[in-house]
C-alpha cells in the first residue's frame, strides 16, 4: 500500500529565504507524486507532480520538487520565500482509485 | 475558479439529522471523488464514482452514502450526523478512472458544523 509522510507539521521561515518542505513515500510501484497548497478557507490547489521521466519536476509559483528514488523522498524546494506563500502544503502519492494525502506542512512566511 | 463547484458552502445542523453536499465537476472529467478534512483526521479519502458507477471507497462510514448522475454531478449523503462528523468535506476531479499520473481538481469545500 502507498503512503506519505511529511516531515515536520510547521516550518518557519523568513520572506527572502530557502523553502523547504520535506516528503517521504512508501510505494510497492513507481510512483505518481503530487504536492498540492491550501490557502485558508479554500480548496486544494495543484502546485506539481512527478509522473514519470525528469526527476526535477517545476511547478507554479516558483516551486519545484525532485523525485529521489533511492532516498524515496520528494522534497518541495523554492529558493525565496514569499509572504503570499504562507498556507498549508500536502503531499500526495496515487494509491489504487485516490490520492493519498501527508498529514500537511503548515508553512509559516514571517516578514 | 478551479471549476468543481461545491454548494453549499457551509452547513450548521443539529446531531441527528441528514443533509446533502452536492458537486458539479470540472466539465469534461468523470471522476467524483469525495475526501473529509479535519485537524485531527486530515484528509480522509471517502469514496470515487467514474461516469456514474463507485469505482473505490475509503474511510466511509455506513451513515454516509454518495452516488454520481447521469450529467455527472455528485451528492454526498450523511445522516445520523454527530458531533465527530463536523468537518470540511471536499469534492474533487478528474479525467480519469483508476490509472494514470492525472492529478484532481478540487472544489472550495463545504463545512459542516454539527451542534
Amino acid at each position: 500500500a502507498q503512503s506519505v509522510t511529511q516531515l515536520g507539521s510547521h516550518v518557519s521561515v523568513s520572506e527572502g529565504a530557502l523553502v523547504l518542505l520535506r516528503c517521504n513515500y512508501s510505494s510497492s510501484v513507481p510512483p505518481y507524486l503530487f504536492w498540492y497548497v491550501q490557502y485558508p478557507n479554500q480548496g486544494l490547489q495543484l502546485l506539481l507532480k512527478y509522473t514519470t521521466g525528469a526527476t526535477l519536476v517545476k511547478g507554479i509559483n516558483g516551486f519545484e520538487a525532485e523525485f529521489k528514488k533511492s532516498e524515496t523522498s520528494f522534497h518541495l524546494t523554492k529558493p525565496s520565500a514569499h509572504m503570499s506563500d504562507a498556507a498549508e502544503y500536502f503531499c500526495a502519492v496515487k494509491g489504487t482509485g485516490k490520492l493519498i494525502f501527508g498529514q500537511g506542512t503548515t508553512l509559516q512566511v514571517k516578514p | 475558479d478551479s471549476g468543481v463547484t461545491q454548494t453549499p458552502k457551509h452547513l450548521i445542523t443539529a446531531t441527528g439529522q441528514r443533509v446533502t453536499l452536492r458537486c458539479s465537476p470540472r466539465s469534461g472529467d468523470l471522476s467524483v471523488y469525495w475526501y473529509q478534512q479535519s485537524l485531527d483526521q486530515g484528509l480522509q479519502f471517502l469514496i470515487q464514482y467514474y461516469n456514474g458507477e463507485e469505482r473505490a471507497k475509503g474511510n466511509i462510514l455506513e451513515r454516509f452514502s454518495a452516488q454520481q448522475f447521469p450529467d455527472l454531478h455528485s451528492e454526498l449523503n450523511l445522516s445520523s450526523l454527530e458531533l465527530g462528523d463536523s468537518a470540511l468535506y471536499f469534492c474533487a476531479s478528474s479525467v480519469a478512472g483508476t490509472g494514470g499520473g492525472y492529478g484532481y481538481t478540487f472544489g472550495s469545500g463545504t463545512r459542516l458544523t454539527v451542534v
